[in-house]
């Protein structure tokens, strides 16, 4: 089966500019988690979903993140303004149903912020 | 909340000999544990998992771990590596079964 897909997988951005990154779990996964994996640190849960609606996003700097899941598939995260602190490899992971132990991540987004 | 404390950042080993990663972790309830691996530019994948049961469990790979409730330790082993375990080595726990708490992470460099 097709694993997680994400996009794109490099970029680069100056401080205060915005970006968008895209999510496509796995067919028929339910729950989707967007991860931000800063350089020497493990994986932090920004925020998940389970089908279109957010379950969790209290880690989430609401201020310039922000994160949709439209229809239950697809998700983009997106950061306004961004900053250098951003810099970072956003991890998306999908599972069957919320509760379960097994998720499958994606390559990561590797964001830049000069 | 819960926290993971893995004891070495970096682990160089030759090749067939044994490795051993500590893990350490803080809760105040019952967690579940959690070994994934992060192999360069790609995703994490799950090595093993601990639920209830057995505290020895395998996982792929070749890998196994053991649950020390006590010590509040899930240290992950393997017998004899290979160049192909060159990676970066995550121990995680949740008491919930979904919102993980990931260690910072252990690089193992294995060496011919």
């Amino acid at each position: 089966e097709a694993g997680v897909a994400q996009s794109p997988r490099y970029k680069i951005i100056e401080k205060r500019q915005s970006v968008a990154f895209w999510c496509n779990p796995i067919s028929g996964h339910a729950t989707l988690y967007w991860y931000q994996q800063i350089l020497g640190q493990g994986p932090k849960l920004l925020i998940q979903f389970q089908n279109n609606g957010v379950v969790d996003d209290s880690q989430l700097p609401k201020d310039r993140f922000s994160a949709e899941r439209l229809k239950g598939v697809d998700s983009t995260l997106k950061i306004q303004p961004a900053k250098l602190e951003d810099s970072a490899v956003y991890l998306c992971a999908s599972s069957l149903i919320v509760g379960t132990h097994e998720q499958y991540f994606g390559p990561g987004t590797r964001l830049t912020v000069t | 909340a819960q926290s993971v404390t893995q004891l070495d950042s970096q682990v160089p080993v030759f090749e067939e000999a044994p490795v051993e990663l500590r893990c350490n972790y803080s809760s105040s309830v019952s967690v579940y544990l959690f070994w994934y691996v992060q192999y360069p530019n790609q995703g994490l994948q799950l090595l093993l998992k601990y639920l209830s049961g057995s505290t020895l469990v395998k996982g792929i790979n070749g890998f196994e771990a053991e649950f020390n409730k006590s010590q509040t330790s899930f240290h992950l082993r393997k017998p004899s590596v290979h160049i192909s375990d060159t990676a970066e080595y995550f121990c995680a726990v949740t008491p919930n079964d979904y919102k993980l708490s990931f260690g910072a992470g252990t690089t193992v460099t294995v060496r011919a």
